[in-house]
């Protein structure tokens, strides 16, 4: 079955401090691969997306994220955390047009 | 990225009975999606809905408890009827985005539902 999984349910770092949330996939085929973040009370923003090419994707708010085919992984990545990074984020799979979400982790951003 | 609307943006009901809830898109779409966000859970997809079509539902929802509309390219309803406590969720719309790509999807703010 196709899943999405994020190991991590609960982060906290401290602002300034580098981020790292994994993700890990399983599917047939390689599927097209999304980070999206969801603020407190809002709806879920697009950070970046993976469809082919080049492995390393740059997003938006500082965000970067790896494509690992080896390890089935989509890490996301941020040097330097702000406390409006505070957030929960979610990773993606899709290879039709149906999005399978992953289960969510939260990040905490202490002062 | 296109501009997404939603109404309401909450509201309480009381169990047995439905709300209809909208999705205002500020650009003509061809897909549009409805999903469920159940308290400290992730997204689930509803269906999806075409306009000029019926909505495809996906396994576990089924049209009687969620009827949706497509009149038109920006334009959706999602109605929960016969409201259980269970229902208790933010509801979000999403359309394809922009380059055509139907799972590139971008996402209103959500109506969060809380049936008594």
């Amino acid at each position: 079955a196709q899943s999405v999984t994020q190991p991590d349910i609960h982060i906290t770092v401290s602002e300034g401090a580098s981020l790292e949330l994994r993700c890990n996939y399983s599917y047939g085929a390689t599927p097209y691969l999304f980070w999206y973040v969801q603020s407190p009370g809002q709806g879920l923003q697009l950070l970046l997306k993976y469809f082919s090419g080049d492995t390393l994707v740059q997003g938006i708010k500082g965000f970067e994220a790896e494509f690992k085919r080896s390890q089935s992984s989509f890490n996301l990545r941020k040097p330097s955390v702000h406390w409006s990074d505070a957030a929960e984020y979610f990773c993606a799979a899709s290879n039709d047009y149906k999005l399978s979400f992953g289960a969510g982790t939260t990040v905490t951003v202490r002062a | 990225s296109a501009v997404i609307s939603q109404k309401p943006s909450r509201d309480i009901c009381q169990r047995g009975t439905s709300l209809t809830i909208q999705c205002q898109v500020d650009s003509q779409v061809t897909m549009m999606f409805w999903y469920r966000q159940q308290p400290g859970q992730s997204l689930t997809l509803i269906a999806t809905a075409n306009q000029g079509s019926e909505a495809t539902y996906e396994s576990g929802f089924v049209i009687d408890k969620f009827p949706i509309s497509r009149p038109n390219l920006t334009f959706s309803t999602l109605t929960v009827s016969n409201m259980s406590p269970e229902d208790s969720s933010i509801y979000l719309c999403s359309v394809d985005g922009v380059s055509g790509r139907a799972d590139e999807q971008y996402f209103g703010p959500g109506t969060r539902l809380t049936v008594t």
